[in-house]
């Protein structure tokens, strides 16, 4: 298929650990770029590739990849990370460029 | 410091043009792809356009083929994405955002803000 499937919203309590996942045919073949975006602000990029940080991304962010899923894992999450998760990737073509729906993370 | 920073967006008709610029510096704009991501009010992120550093390879999301032209500068660090044949549906911010490699989005600008209505 030619879309990355995120669920709308997750929550997460305080200092505990939460996982968002990314669905989609491509993601067999390419890794998931993460993208964390507050209101009112542009996206920033939290995780490319295999599992890499851009600098001054907090080491408790981390991506993985199993089969047609990305995920992206916030270990001990802060009240600084509730805001909006999108992945990237490249759809089945090479060429283009898809985005998940995006997931509202919730930091109870 | 890396640095994106777009204009050009406003009110326009139906059926109208627009012309956006994307003004980069703090790196090497030649040695970069380029893309136009957008974000319609409330809803999450669609990417517009990618332009390859030289501006050799030029791809388009189905929806704006043929109405959007993504072009580049290298002699003036800037990017930018002439919209033709504009529709509400193109009411979004508009971001220009740097492809480090392999579609991996690791600079945005501010975003310009397009609205489309008559």
């Amino acid at each position: 298929s030619s879309e990355l499937t995120q669920d709308p919203a997750v929550s997460v309590a305080l200092g505990q650990t939460v996982r968002i996942t990314c669905q989609g045919d491509s993601l067999g073949n390419y890794y998931a770029s993460w993208y964390q975006q507050k209101p009112g602000q542009a996206p920033v990029l939290v995780i490319y590739g295999k599992n890499h940080r851009p600098s001054g991304i907090p080491d408790r962010f981390s991506g993985s990849r199993s089969g047609n899923t990305a995920s992206l894992t916030i270990t001990g999450a802060q009240a600084e990370d509730e805001a909006d998760y999108y992945c990237n990737s490249r759809d089945s073509s090479g060429n283009q460029v898809l985005f998940g729906g995006g997931t509202k993370l919730t930091v109870l | 410091e890396v640095q994106l920073v777009e204009s050009g967006g406003g009110l326009v008709k139906p059926g109208g043009s627009l012309r956006l610029s994307c003004a980069a510096s703090g790196f090497t704009f030649s040695n970069y792809n380029m893309n136009w991501v957008r974000q319609a009010p409330g809803k999450g992120l669609e990417w517009v356009s990618s332009i390859s550093n030289s501006g050799s390879y030029i791809y388009y999301t189905d929806s704006v083929k043929g109405r959007f032209t993504i072009s580049r500068d290298n002699t003036k660090n800037s990017l930018y994405v002439q919209m033709n044949s504009l529709r509400a549906e193109d009411t979004a911010v508009y971001y220009c955002a740097r492809d480090r490699v392999g579609l991996e989005f690791d600079y945005w600008g501010q975003g310009t803000l397009v609205t489309v209505s008559s």
